[in-house]
């Protein structure tokens, strides 16, 4: 069964900063990842989409990137600014049939301080 | 990015009534839905999944008959609660993905039940 986790769970930066946001799975057989932010009582918005054989994707100050082997995805955020505050989830999506949906992470809260 | 929407975003019953739901994806079409759940500070919780013109799959321990689920076209799927009680109380978010081999999966807003 797969089983992703976020480090850290919570995360409080200076305004300007960059920044890493971790995400790890145990299983690799993954058709895709992706990284979502949430606000508080809003749904899901998908910022980056990585395939299983791409190693990153940049939108904008956020690139993700994928190790599928070591079953790792970062996600990095340049120049922080207090709107990027939210809860950050990745999530990943089986390639097997019969395990093709979305498990996600644990989530990172960031927030970030003017 | 696609855009899913959801209606109401908050709706207040009495216990016993039944709520329905709505989710459209307004600039594609949904080959496939999903409809979650989530609790305060907790992930999301995959209720059910489901493909136009055919029944849902409902994951463990999710009653179907409770919770009952019509994908009945490419863009719009309805989530209703019936029977509602308050511990159905929740916010209830749904997903789609469109076609193509890219399998994103775009969320709506969510819509937040509180059952009285």
């Amino acid at each position: 069964k797969q089983e992703v986790t976020q480090i850290p769970a919570a995360l409080s930066v200076p305004e300007g900063e960059n920044l890493v946001l971790n995400c790890s799975f145990t299983d690799s057989a993954i058709y895709n990842l992706q990284w979502f932010r949430q606000d508080p009582g809003k749904g899901l918005t998908s910022l980056l989409l990585i395939q299983s054989s791409q190693r990153e994707q940049t939108s904008g100050r956020l690139n993700a990137s994928l190790d599928k082997s070591s079953g790792r995805s970062t996600l990095y955020i340049a120049a922080s600014q207090p709107g990027d505050s939210a809860t950050y989830l990745c999530a990943v999506r089986g390639s097997n049939f019969g395990n093709e949906k979305l498990t996600f992470g644990t989530g990172t809260r960031l927030t970030i301080i003017p | 990015g696609a855009v899913v929407s959801q209606h109401p975003s908050r709706v207040i019953c009495k216990s016993g009534t039944s709520v329905k739901i709505e989710c459209r994806s307004l600039d594609f079409q949904a080959t496939t839905m999903f409809w979650y759940r989530q609790f305060p500070k907790q992930s999301l919780m995959l209720m059910a999944t489901s493909n136009e013109g055919s029944k849902a799959t409902y994951e463990q321990g999710v009653e179907k008959d409770k919770f009952l689920i019509n994908h009945a076209s490419l863009t719009l799927s309805t989530l209703t609660v019936t029977s509602a009680h308050p511990e159905d109380s929740s916010f209830y978010i749904c997903s789609a993905i469109g076609g193509g081999l890219s399998y994103e999966q775009y969320f709506g807003p969510g819509t937040r039940l509180t059952v009285t």
